[in-house]
Parts: C-alpha cells; sequence; structure tokens
C-alpha cells in the first residue's frame, strides 16, 4: 500500500532549464511533506519541506508547492544544475510516521 | 552537523547467516529507525525506536529485529539471512518524538547481498 507516490522513475532536463518532480499522495492525514536527495553511495539528505498549512516554501532555486485538494506536491528546481543529478524522494508526514515515494532520478546534462 | 555512521558499507552474507548491521549517531537524538531501499519501491520502514530498549516495528518487520541498548546505538539483526534480504540498508535519526516537522539524517547506508 503505496501512500506516497511518484510515478516518475526518471527525468531528464538540459541545465539551466527548470526541473519539476512530483509527489501524489493518498492519506489526508499527513500534515508534513519533505523532499530528500540522494547521491549515489550516499544517503539521503535533506532538502526542503513545507507544512500542510502552506502552499509553497521557497528556499533558492528550490522550491516546493503543495496542493492539498489534489493531495499533489511538487519540487521546482530552477535553474537546474549538473549537481542536482542524484535521486529524490518525496516524503509525507503525520506524527511519527514517515512514508516515503519511491524516489525519482533526476539527470541535468550540460 | 548531525553525523549517522554505519559500520559496513558493502556485506556479503550466506544464506542463514546471522547478521548484524550497526549504526551510531553523535548527536543524541531520541529516534531511531532502519530503512531498506529497493528500486521502485523506495525506502521501507523496518523497525523504528524512539527510547533506548524501545522498538516499534514498522511495515515489513518479518525477517528482521533490532536492539537499542544505549540511545546512540541501534542495531538491525537478521536472524536467518535469505536472499529476499538483499537490498541498501539506511539507518537514521531524528531529534524526538512530537517535533513537528522534524527532518530525518541518514547514514551513508550499507549495501548488504545474501548468496
Amino acid at each position: 500500500d503505496q501512500q506516497v507516490k511518484q510515478n516518475s522513475p526518471s527525468l531528464s532536463v538540459q541545465e539551466g532549464r527548470i526541473s519539476i518532480l512530483n509527489c501524489d499522495y493518498t492519506n489526508s492525514m499527513f500534515d508534513y511533506f519533505l523532499w530528500y536527495k540522494k547521491y549515489p553511495a550516499e544517503g539521503p539528505t535533506f532538502l526542503i519541506s513545507i507544512s500542510s498549512i502552506k502552499d509553497k516554501n521557497e528556499d533558492g532555486r528550490f522550491t516546493v508547492f503543495l496542493n492539498k485538494s489534489a493531495k499533489h506536491l511538487s519540487l521546482h528546481i530552477v535553474p537546474s544544475q549538473p549537481g542536482d543529478s542524484a535521486v529524490y524522494f518525496c516524503a509525507a508526514k503525520n506524527n511519527n510516521d514517515m512514508r516515503f515515494g519511491a524516489g525519482t532520478r533526476l539527470t541535468v546534462k550540460p | 552537523d548531525v553525523k549517522v555512521t554505519q559500520s559496513s558499507r558493502y556485506l556479503v552474507k550466506r544464506t542463514g547467516e546471522k547478521v548484524f548491521l550497526e549504526c551510531v549517531q553523535d548527536m543524541d537524538h531520541e529516534n531511531m529507525f532502519w530503512y531498506r531501499q529497493d528500486p521502485g519501491l523506495g525506502l521501507r520502514l523496518i523497525y523504528f525506536s524512539y527510547d533506548v530498549k524501545m522498538k516499534e516495528k514498522g511495515d515489513i518487520p518479518e525477517g528482521y529485529s533490532v536492539s537499542r541498548e544505549k540511545k546512540e546505538r541501534f542495531s538491525l539483526i537478521l536472524e536467518s539471512a535469505s536472499t529476499n534480504q538483499t537490498s541498501m540498508y539506511l539507518c537514521a535519526s531524528s531529534l524526538g518524538a512530537g517535533v513537528r516537522g522534524e527532518k530525518l539524517f541518514f547514514g551513508s547506508g550499507t549495501q548488504l547481498s545474501v548468496l
């Protein structure tokens, strides 16, 4: 029962363009959402988060948008850089229950 | 910075062996977690602990047990390793129970192969 879904296993964009990674969830009790980034041979690292009471949170080149009615969130990276190439995991949290999506592999081409 | 250290980067074990995966965190975090990462499935929670000597089952606890004798150390035990336990194992810690929006800090992972 995957409560958090990332339907695109991979995404390829050109350097300088926008990367948009999408995530859908099914449990309306989730009240906090996070994005993690994972390089090969390393553990995931926290990237950005958003509370369910907001619809947007921005941190430098990274912006997360939340659409609660659609149970959808997205991560925008502008402009994309080759160093952003990694696997991105979406996570949703309710109290101490944190669920992860399957991940999207982003490749940013120079 | 929080440091979460997993004792082995790669492990190769034989079917039926008892396997210990060790994890240590250095930031006095209350919570510790064990996940496994498999292609197409993301990160799935095996066990977690909110306090010393305390453990809770995650989504896929079968075939695993855990031990938390000290606050900083959380061990994952495969009682009798099987080939379907070949996976990347990730340990994580977080500040404390009930902290809204708290994020997890992950170790680098242990790639376990069971032959």
